[in-house]
């Protein structure tokens, strides 16, 4: 199975501030990549597809980079809605893997 | 509106059985190829297993031989017959919709419990 290495595990931030949050994959995996965001007791929800391609309906302080096997999600401008734990997921091969997660919390 | 109603979790003992069911509604089933994803206390998300439109079935290692994935699309409804229970199938599972035929998942459903213990 591919493995996804996310960093930092926890961050803490302010409102207003810019984030950034890495994902690394132990194979070239193009852009066959998403990001996730959940918040305590949810499911999971789809932030970013295709490494690059936000969902709709999702806020665009929130933006998606790479290819191959290095990967970043980065908030813009921290909203007090978007303190959560980020998932990164890979898609180009069965098993889909998932990151340990960054949780992000409120300096 | 598209929704995914997860049912079938509870309390059982290891070496038992459950059998969680997913009900689909606001789009057309039958194209979509759906997951499977669990999620043990305070870890992330693990893809347990999927199944194609067409029917075509994958497992993760952790469960092959003990878990089934079926779909009855005339019933909209997903099925994960899950055998020979351990405490470490502890988890939430959630029922998620893929987007087309990728395998990333643009809907989920709220999940049901399951428990292993004696």
């Amino acid at each position: 199975a591919i493995q996804l290495t996310q960093s930092p595990s926890s961050l803490s931030a302010s409102v207003g501030d810019r984030v950034t949050i890495t994902c690394l994959t132990s194979q070239d995996i193009s852009s066959a990549f998403a990001w996730y965001q959940q918040k305590p007791g949810k499911a999971p929800k789809l932030l970013i597809y295709e490494a690059s391609s936000l969902e709709s309906g999702v806020p665009s302080r929130f933006s998606g980079s790479g290819s191959g096997t290095d990967f970043t999600l980065t908030i813009s401008s921290l909203q007090p809605e978007d303190f959560a734990t980020y998932y990164c997921q890979q898609f180009n091969s069965y098993p889909q893997t998932f990151g340990q997660g960054t949780k992000v919390e409120i300096k | 509106e598209v929704q995914l109603v997860e049912s079938g979790g509870g309390l059982v003992q290891p070496g038992g059985s459950l059998r969680l069911s997913c009900t689909a509604s606001g789009f057309t089933f039958s194209n979509y190829a759906m997951t499977w994803v669990r999620q043990a206390p305070g870890k992330g998300p693990e893809c347990v297993s999927a199944i194609s439109n067409s029917g075509d079935t994958y497992y993760a290692d952790s469960v092959r031989g003990r878990f089934t994935l079926s779909r009855d699309n005339s019933k909209n409804t997903l099925y994960l017959q899950m055998n020979s229970l351990r405490a470490e199938d502890t988890a939430v599972y959630y029922c998620a919709k893929n987007r087309g035929l990728k395998w990333y998942m643009d809907v989920w459903g709220k999940g049901t419990t399951v428990t292993v213990s004696s």
